[in-house]
């Protein structure tokens, strides 16, 4: 079964700490991940993806096949990283999104 | 920077009644989703909708569910007869016509309250 698992609801650390968002996925075949974002009272939208291998406003994400895992970090967390975030895998022919439940990552000054 | 919109931002409606969600995808956009989020839970995949049919449907798009692009630009979610578990948060997405470029545009969302 194709399933996206994000173990933490919530991720609570002051400004300037490292910051790890755990992604988790099961798929058979060659994944295609994604971080998706939602700031307060904005719309989803893409933070990165595995294959572009790029790095958005401090945050890095690697595709480890071996755990099956695709963790989001960021050495130095800002009080505008405070959203909540998404993995999430496009699987299928349509391109479709299984997303994962969803971190609350909040930064305390 | 062009944007999926959706209308109405938030609809009340009483059970057993037919809600209509409007959707004006990214205009070269050619692959077509609905998503919900019940509150609290996670962002579940409805349907995708290309070259005017639906591509792949959820189990939770049963027969009360129905989509269409009725002129071009529109893209709507129809519920026939609301049941107070519909209640949730709506996102429209697209995407442009190379699917291996994978990014989805979402809308804000329509809420949408069972009463």
């Amino acid at each position: 079964a194709q399933r996206v698992t994000q173990p933490e609801k919530l991720l609570s650390v002051f400004k300037g700490a490292p910051v790890e968002l755990k992604c988790n996925y099961s798929y058979s075949g060659s994944p295609e991940l994604f971080w998706y974002v939602q700031y307060s009272r904005q719309r989803l939208q893409l933070l990165l993806r595995h294959i572009s291998r790029e790095s958005i406003k401090g945050f890095t994400a690697d595709l480890n096949k071996g755990e099956t895992s695709f963790h989001l970090k960021k050495p130095f967390a800002q009080e505008e990283d405070s959203a909540m975030y998404y993995c999430a895998l496009s699987s299928g022919n349509t391109g479709k999104l299984i997303f994962g439940q969803g971190t609350t990552l909040q930064v305390k000054p | 920077e062009p944007e999926v919109t959706q209308t109405p931002s938030h609809q009340v409606t009483q059970m057993g009644q037919e809600v209509i969600l409007r959707c004006v995808p990214i205009s070269n956009h050619l692959y077509f989703y609905w998503y919900r989020q019940i509150l609290g839970q996670k962002v579940e995949f409805l349907v995708s909708f290309y070259n005017n049919e639906i591509s792949e449907k959820s189990e939770i798009f049963d027969d009360q569910f129905s989509v269409e692009r009725p002129d071009g630009s529109n893209f709507t979610l129809k519920i026939r007869s609301t049941k107070l578990e519909d209640s949730a948060m709506y996102f429209c997405a697209s995407r442009e016509q190379n699917i291996n470029t994978g990014e989805l545009f979402f809308g804000e969302g329509s809420r949408l309250t069972v009463l």
